[in-house]
């Protein structure tokens, strides 16, 4: 069965200081691994997912097959970056569903 | 590009009544659709893939009576909730998805979300 744990309900950090998300996965296959983010009072929206190994606004993620685990990181926080963060995982090939964790608020203080 | 809209973006109604929710992709045709429903503070839970022109698929426990789903067109895709009740009271959210071998950024298992609609039923 498909399954993402986000461990962490809330995550509190000083603006500048480094930030990371964990998620963990549980899937029989090969999954592709991605991260939405909703801003306060906007539509969930993709952040970045792992086939592409981009960064995006200077969060990136790298997936561990051995420790099945796609943590998102960022090495300085900026308040703009207060959100709720959803970890999400498909099978390959497009066709899957999207299994999602319970998400982590991050919340970036000045 | 890759908007998806919804509408209502609330409603309230009445315990015993029917609702309709449209989901709507904008600039793009989605022969895949998904609507997911999200309790407070809680993730989303996938109800549903709706596949254009072909009976919905649904998730195990959601009634499919209950939630009818209609994808019509490549552009639209309606949820609606019958004879509601106030346990259905939830944030309904839908996703559409590009078609497959999309080119650029979007493609393959991308989604595009709506921005929900919240029901009340009283």
């Amino acid at each position: 069965a498909q399954r993402v744990t986000q461990p962490e309900k809330l995550l509190s950090v000083f603006k500048g200081a480094p930030v990371e998300l964990k998620c963990n996965y549980s899937y029989s296959g090969s999954p592709e691994l991605f991260w939405y983010v909703q801003y306060s009072r906007q539509r969930l929206q993709l952040l970045l997912r792992h086939i592409s190994r981009e960064s995006i606004k200077g969060f990136t993620a790298d997936l561990n097959k051995g420790e099945t685990s796609f943590h998102l990181k960022k090495p300085f926080a900026q308040e703009e970056d207060s959100a709720m963060y959803y970890c999400a995982l498909s099978g390959k090939g497009g066709s899957e569903k999207l299994v999602f964790g319970k998400g982590t608020k991050l919340t970036v203080n000045p | 590009g890759a908007v998806v809209s919804q509408h209502p973006s609330w409603v309230i109604c009445k315990s015993g009544t029917s609702v309709k929710i449209e989901c709507r992709s904008l600039d793009f045709q989605a022969t895949t659709m998904f609507w997911y429903r999200q309790f407070p503070k809680q993730s989303l839970m996938l109800m549903a893939t709706s596949n254009e022109g072909s009976k919905a698929t649904y998730e195990q426990g959601v009634e499919k009576d209950k939630f009818l789903i209609n994808h019509a067109s490549l552009t639209l895709s309606t949820l609606t909730v019958t004879s509601a009740h106030p346990e259905d009271s939830s944030f309904y959210i839908c996703s559409a998805r590009l078609p497959l071998g999309t080119s650029g950024r979007a493609g393959y298992n991308e989604q595009f979300f709506g921005p929900g609609t919240r029901l009340t039923v009283l």
